[in-house]
């Protein structure tokens, strides 16, 4: 059975605060992304990434970073929490060529405080 | 950039057949995708689209006009299950990007 898992459920930090979101898929897919959910926004492109060590820029970029040192493994990485980034974050993987069709992950709900 | 326009809430009765609409302005179009998406429950994918015209998968059916930057996703034999919300979704560009609209919540009522 396919599985994109996330390494947190919840979670609640500190303003200020360096968060690590990880993601890991057992697929051997080449793309990965993360997306962040808010009512009424539906899902927002953070970063993606299309090989290991590659990332591209998504729509709303800016306070995140990314980090894939190996095929399986994509982390998102708030450098300086803020409460703006409240929010569902969703982790996803493709296979190459088939950038349509993501499997998603259960999601992590930041809180941050 | 990329944008979607979604209706943001469709209600249907069960058994009968509803239809959730998606304009959409990109350059470098691959193709439209669909997911559905329960509360709490992470988006699962259900169609895509590369080339104009419908496609079917059982009760879910998806269509695509290029020319027209037009699709939309079709439910039929409505059940109470499939009260969620979907999304359309465009991949375009070099690195096959998807950009999701902001969605349509169905209810299905009785």
């Amino acid at each position: 059975d396919v599985k994109v898992t996330q390494s947190s459920r919840y979670l609640v930090k500190r303003t200020g605060e360096k968060v690590f979101l990880e993601c890991v898929q057992d697929m051997d897919h080449e793309n990965m992304f993360w997306y962040r959910q808010d009512p009424g926004l539906g899902l927002r492109l953070i970063y993606f990434s299309y090989d290991v060590k590659m990332k591209e820029k998504g729509d709303i970029p800016e306070g995140y970073s990314v980090s894939r040192e190996k095929k399986e493994r994509f982390s998102l990485i708030l450098e300086s929490a803020s409460t703006n980034q409240t929010s569902m974050y969703l982790c996803a993987s493709s296979a190459s060529g088939r950038g349509n069709e993501q499997f998603f992950g259960p999601g992590t709900r930041l809180t941050v405080l | 950039g990329q944008s979607l326009e979604q209706p943001s809430e469709v209600t249907a009765v069960e058994g009968a057949i509803v239809q959730m609409n998606c304009t959409y302005q990109t350059s470098g179009f691959y193709g439209l995708s669909w997911y559905q998406q329960h509360d709490g429950g992470a988006p699962t994918f259900l169609s895509y689209n590369a080339l104009d015209g419908l496609e079917e998968t059982g009760r879910f059916s998806s269509f695509l006009s290029r020319s027209d930057s037009y699709g939309y996703l079709l439910l039929q034999e409505l059940q109470m299950k499939d009260s969620a919300s979907y999304f359309c979704a465009v991949t375009s560009g070099g690195y096959q990007k998807v950009t999701f609209g902001t969605g349509t919540k169905l209810q299905v009522i009785p």
